[in-house]
């Protein structure tokens, strides 16, 4: 099953780099990591996934270690409205499907003005 | 952008009626996906399917069942719906190529059974 280490919660100053940290020691080298966020009251979103090297797209960025075990989710700029639940997904559930995404608990972070 | 929307995002019902929720998505997804969501336990799967009139059963089947008929709607249904029913539930689609792990989420329909 996953295994990652996320902080339960975070702040940030609006404007200022959120950088959300999870450990995935376990990862094995053909598993991807993926973020996605929830909002309150509202579904997932999906936001960045990658393999080894780092990726960006127009919602943020993923620095990935050179051995894999951890990762950074990088909000360059951040706003109010990126106050979220953000997850850090490294494997899916061993289940029936072989689809399920297992969002463990997430990092709260709380975007301040 | 993709669209998954859901019927409801408030329902309230009583124990034993049957509960229809309703999911659709605009973006030609074979990939789609029921879950709920309650607080402690994150997201259970329920129920996938992979393509019209094919469905899987996720980490959590009994007492649901599921209908998809057309490519683009996926329905859940609850027999014979029971208070521990309650939750978010959460319906999405996926992007064919990720192994259904690059989901697209709908806004979620907030389940009460009395």
């Amino acid at each position: 099953d996953a295994k990652t280490t996320q902080p339960t919660s975070m702040d940030c100053a609006e404007g200022r780099a959120a950088n959300l940290p999870c450990n995935h020691s376990t990862i094995s080298g053909n598993e991807y990591v993926y973020w996605y966020r929830q909002i309150h009251s509202q579904g997932p979103q999906y936001i960045i996934h990658g393999l080894k090297n780092n990726e960006t797209n127009e919602m943020a960025s993923l620095i990935i270690t050179e051995d894999r075990k951890s990762s950074t989710l990088i909000l360059p700029h951040a706003t109010l409205r990126d106050t979220a639940v953000y997850y850090c997904i490294v494997r899916v559930l061993n289940s029936n499907s072989g689809y399920a995404l297992n969002f463990g608990k997430g990092t709260s972070l709380l975007v301040t003005p | 952008d993709v669209k998954v929307t859901q019927s409801s995002r408030y329902l309230v019902k009583r124990t034993g009626e049957k509960v229809f929720l309703e999911c659709v998505q605009d973006m030609d997804h074979e990939n789609m996906f029921w879950y709920r969501q309650d607080p402690g336990l994150g997201l259970r799967l329920i129920y996938f399917s992979y393509d019209v009139k094919m469905k899987e059963k996720g980490d959590i089947p009994e007492g649901y069942s599921v209908s998809r008929e057309k490519k683009e709607r996926f329905s859940l249904i609850l027999e014979s719906a029971s208070t521990n029913q309650t939750s978010m539930y959460l319906c999405a689609s996926s992007i064919p190529g990720t192994g259904g792990r690059v989901q697209y989420f709908g806004p979620g329909t907030r389940l009460l059974v009395l």
